[in-house]
């Protein structure tokens, strides 16, 4: 099993939609968590850190589910310029490898 | 801000060259790290490192070597290339607070005929 587990997509979405994005990890004792954003051909950029209590940041939402190990990433009212691949993205507790999904694929269709 | 910097932007080696990429943060980051990406794939782990003089293997570390003489610079080296080697390579380093996410270079895409 791996580590990190997403759904690779793609989504295929009309703007305005949402859509959301689960991610499973394996290590119970991780302890950090985040959502990157990788367009194609560029390198990873953080998205947004994902919180216990769950977080948002404009049309995103991260939510943690420690019980069930996943993290989900919700975007509402998308945008063309969302187009990308999300990755998910785990720290073990007292570690520094950084452990990341293969990412899920999105398109934003006009 | 420089951030992440890596050099160079793209290569093309023949099988048998060796080279050195090249990559450097400015952030006094203890933790840096290298990664390549293969077509509709994932960043694989190759070599990381916690502080200078301190490096470890990652997931796919064969092939490659790796040494942190600074703070700010990680190189990493292809000793004999070889056309599986092609791929997209990443540097990302962080604090070494385990909490903190990586910062990313623009990354170097390596052909090796």
């Amino acid at each position: 099993r791996k580590e990190v587990e997403q759904d690779p997509g793609p989504f295929n979405v009309p703007e305005g939609a949402t859509v959301a994005f689960n991610c499973t990890y394996s290590n119970s004792a991780s302890q950090s968590f985040f959502w990157y954003r990788q367009d194609c051909r560029k390198e990873p950029k953080l998205l947004m850190s994902v919180y216990s209590s769950g977080n948002e940041d404009g049309r995103f939402t991260a939510q943690l589910n420690r019980a069930s190990q996943y993290i989900s990433l919700l975007i509402r009212d998308s945008k063309l310029s969302d187009s990308a691949t999300y990755l998910c993205v785990v720290i073990p507790t007292g570690g520094f490898k950084t452990i990341f999904g293969a990412g899920t694929r999105l398109f934003v269709k006009a | 801000n420089a951030g992440v910097t890596q050099t160079p932007k793209f290569q093309v080696l023949k099988t048998g060259q060796s080279m050195t990429l090249q990559c450097a943060q400015d952030m006094n980051h203890e933790y840096m790290s290298w990664y390549r990406q293969d077509p509709g794939m994932g960043l694989r782990l190759i070599h990381y490192s916690v502080g200078a003089g301190i490096t470890d293997q990652g997931e796919v570390p064969n092939g490659y070597n790796v040494s942190r003489s600074t703070t700010e610079d990680f190189p990493l080296r292809l000793l004999s290339a070889a056309p599986s080697q092609t791929s997209v390579y990443f540097c990302a380093s962080s604090p070494v607070i385990s909490n903190q996410p990586q910062h990313f270079g623009d990354g170097t895409r390596l052909s090796i005929l």
